[in-house]
């Protein structure tokens, strides 16, 4: 049972709009959730993260909001720019009391169109 | 500084041999992940370390183990490779409990 849900596999934008990315959980243990950005042939990297105390965090073009009743949170990305083509990972933190597990969603595929 | 480093980037085994995966760090960092991400899937916890000397297992342990003598490396060892550990390894370690820096990953093929 998937406990990170990344339901849309893939999203093409124009440069220069919006992007949103969508991640749903299951567990309301988590407490803390981020997003990490993959290029091909390379690792993930830390993109932005939020704390279940917030509701918003803001870094740059960058934004992730967090809704808990709901148990979703999206990645919005103003404005989209082709270097931002990447596998976008949602994940979580907190569950189970082991320290620094992360549960990972399947990702969401970006293309940014010029 | 070069963070998490990786080796080999690339493997091919046959079926019932064995390797370890090597990841070192330079971050000084306490913890230490290995993961596995298998096409179109996210990534799966292996084993993970708190500091040296300890390792704990992750969602998806058989078939592996792991040992952290040191700070800086961390090996995964693959006994008696099976078709279902194809897979990209990726190492991470971390400060904290949350961000975790990652390195380049090692693509293993199981023939």
């Amino acid at each position: 049972d998937q406990q990170v849900k990344q339901n849309s596999p893939s999203l093409s934008v124009q440069e220069g709009r919006i992007s949103i990315l969508n991640c749903d959980y299951t567990n309301s243990m988590f407490d803390y959730f981020l997003w990490y950005k993959k290029y091909p042939a390379e690792g993930p990297t830390f993109l932005i993260s939020i704390s279940s105390i917030k509701d918003k965090n803001e870094d740059g073009r960058f934004t992730v909001f967090l809704n808990k009743s709901a148990k979703h949170l999206s990645l919005h990305i103003v404005p989209s720019q082709p270097g931002d083509s990447a596998v976008y990972f949602c994940a979580a933190s907190g569950y189970g009391g082991s320290q620094g597990n992360l549960i990972f969603g399947k990702g969401t595929k970006l293309s940014v169109k010029p | 500084n070069a963070g998490v480093t990786q080796t080999p980037k690339f493997r091919i085994l046959k079926i019932g041999q064995s390797m370890t995966l090597q990841c070192t760090q330079d971050m000084n960092h306490n913890y230490m992940y290995w993961y596995r991400q298998d096409p179109g899937m996210g990534l799966k916890l292996i084993y993970y370390s708190v500091g040296a000397g300890i390792t704990d297992k992750g969602e998806v342990p058989n078939g592996y183990n792991v040992s952290r003598s040191t700070t800086e490396d961390f090996p995964l060892r693959l006994e008696l490779a099976a078709p279902s550990q194809t897979s990209v390894y990726f190492c991470a370690s971390s400060t904290s409990t949350y961000e975790q820096f990652f390195g380049p990953g090692t693509r293993l093929t199981v023939l």
